[in-house]
């Protein structure tokens, strides 16, 4: 059974660049779900996609956006970056199966510097 | 909306001794409860659950968890710890979406080991 994984490891980029990330999820599962977790706090919640569509989504401005493929792979788009954004990025995949008994499994992270 | 408080931002523990992590949430429904732990560099593991039921929960690593309603607590305890515990905890509450959970996680405990 493959985990989840994501890429790239790490990456730096410039404010007012464009970044994408990428997560592969585990394999039978259906949902993707991506947290930001700045430097000595908590994930916090982004998005989360099932069936190729943005379901539920964080306190986070519209130039973060995402995609679902059908093989359940996802991308995390961000746009005009700002300093702010450097962070961990957490993707977690699941088994939606009607209820609200579903687990996360965590990929390593990307790792976002902003300069 | 949903919150996690984790009072202790670190502990440091003797090796053998035992461990108890605090968690605290705030949730109008029945809550759905996560311990992570996250090793540096790292994503997160899933540590135990409580979706219903008995309200002491194993999980792995030799970790439980206790669900106590009336306190709106759900603390992680190991009987005796090992230097590979050394790592940061989070607790989290899931929220269900409109396919699957949304986590909201507390800003986490770091774990320090005494030899």
């Amino acid at each position: 059974e493959t985990g989840v994984t994501q890429s790239p490891t790490h990456l730096i980029k410039t404010r007012g660049q464009q970044v994408t990330l990428r997560c592969s999820s585990q394999s039978g599962h259906n949902t993707v779900s991506w947290y930001q977790q700045a430097l000595g706090q908590g994930p916090q919640f982004i998005f989360q996609y099932y069936r190729e569509e943005e379901n539920g989504r964080g306190n986070f401005p519209p130039r973060f956006s995402g995609l679902q493929f059908p093989n359940y792979s996802s991308e995390l788009n961000v746009n005009a970056l700002e300093l702010d954004d450097s962070a961990l990025y957490l993707c977690a995949s699941s088994l939606f199966a009607g209820q609200g008994t579903d687990t996360q499994y965590f990929g390593p992270g990307t790792r976002l510097t902003v300069l | 909306a949903q919150s996690v408080t984790q009072p202790d931002i670190h502990i440091t523990v003797s090796e053998g001794a035992s461990l108890e992590l605090r968690c605290n949430y705030s949730y109008g429904a029945t809550p759905y409860l996560f311990w992570y732990v996250q090793s540096p560099g790292q994503g997160l593991q899933l540590l135990l659950k409580y979706f219903s039921g008995d309200t002491l929960v194993q999980g792995i690593k030799g970790f439980e968890a206790e669900f106590k309603r009336s306190q709106s607590s759900f603390n992680l305890r190991k009987p005796s710890v090992h230097w590979s515990d050394a790592a940061e905890y989070f607790c989290a509450v899931g929220a269900p979406q409109a396919a699957g959970n949304k986590l909201t996680f507390g800003g986490g405990t770091r774990v320090l080991v005494k030899p």
